[in-house]
């Protein structure tokens, strides 16, 4: 089965800094890799995703980047502020239809000093 | 108009008791599914259904029985509960495979 890796565990930036999440998976059959952003007491919020036939996708202060060949992608959030500050989750899964399941890594606790 | 719902919100219950949380989703979405999230935050499927079908079920021990009355619903009950139970659990749906939206979670403590 799929298996998610990500680092780091824990970052912490100061305010208006980058940050950068890692992840690598193992299946090359995955194509769809969503990142979700949870914050404290609350369900995890999809904030972005890339499928595989893309390369880089951007959302105002954020972007995720994939690599293929190298079974890896990123999650990047420029001039970060302080309600960025949440655990985030890479994950990885197979063609969108019913049937095939998210592997999740093991999230990123992010905390951005004012 | 909250778009994913589960209740309760919070449950604590001793060993042994049987229990169930409730979930409902209004996005008109074709897929629920159910997660749980230990103590150190890892996130793993349960369960999925489509269409008030499982199509997914992972390892989880038989106590663990999902239902769906209807494709904007799927509960979980739980039987016999055990300490190793405790977690949050998370409803999600979505409209293809990956769940776009999660509920904001049960915290299942077990005494």
């Amino acid at each position: 089965g799929e298996n998610v890796e990500q680092h780091p565990s824990t970052l912490s930036v100061q305010e208006g800094d980058s940050a950068v999440i890692k992840c690598t998976y193992s299946d090359s059959a995955s194509n769809y890799f969503p990142w979700y952003k949870q914050e404290l007491g609350k369900g995890p919020q999809l904030i972005i995703d890339i499928r595989s036939n893309v390369g880089e996708k951007k959302d105002q202060r954020i972007a995720v980047t994939l690599n293929k060949t190298a079974k890896h992608f990123s999650l990047h959030i420029t001039e970060t502020q302080p309600e960025d500050s949440a655990v985030y989750f890479c994950a990885a899964s197979g063609a969108q239809t019913s049937g095939s399941r998210l592997t999740f890594g093991e999230g990123t606790q992010l905390t951005v000093n004012p | 108009d909250t778009a994913v719902s589960q209740t309760p919100k919070y449950l604590v219950t001793q060993m042994g008791n049987d229990k169930s949380i409730k979930c409902e989703q209004n996005l008109g979405h074709d897929t629920m599914y159910w997660y749980k999230q230990d103590s150190k935050k890892f996130l793993k499927i349960m369960f999925s259904y489509n269409n008030k079908e499982l199509i997914i079920n992972e390892t989880v021990p038989n106590r663990f029985s999902p239902k769906s009355p209807d494709k904007a619903h799927l509960n979980l009950h739980i039987n016999s509960l055990e300490l190793g139970d405790s977690a949050v659990y998370f409803c999600a749906s979505s409209q293809v495979s990956a769940p776009g939206t999660f509920g904001s979670g049960t915290r299942l403590t077990v005494v």
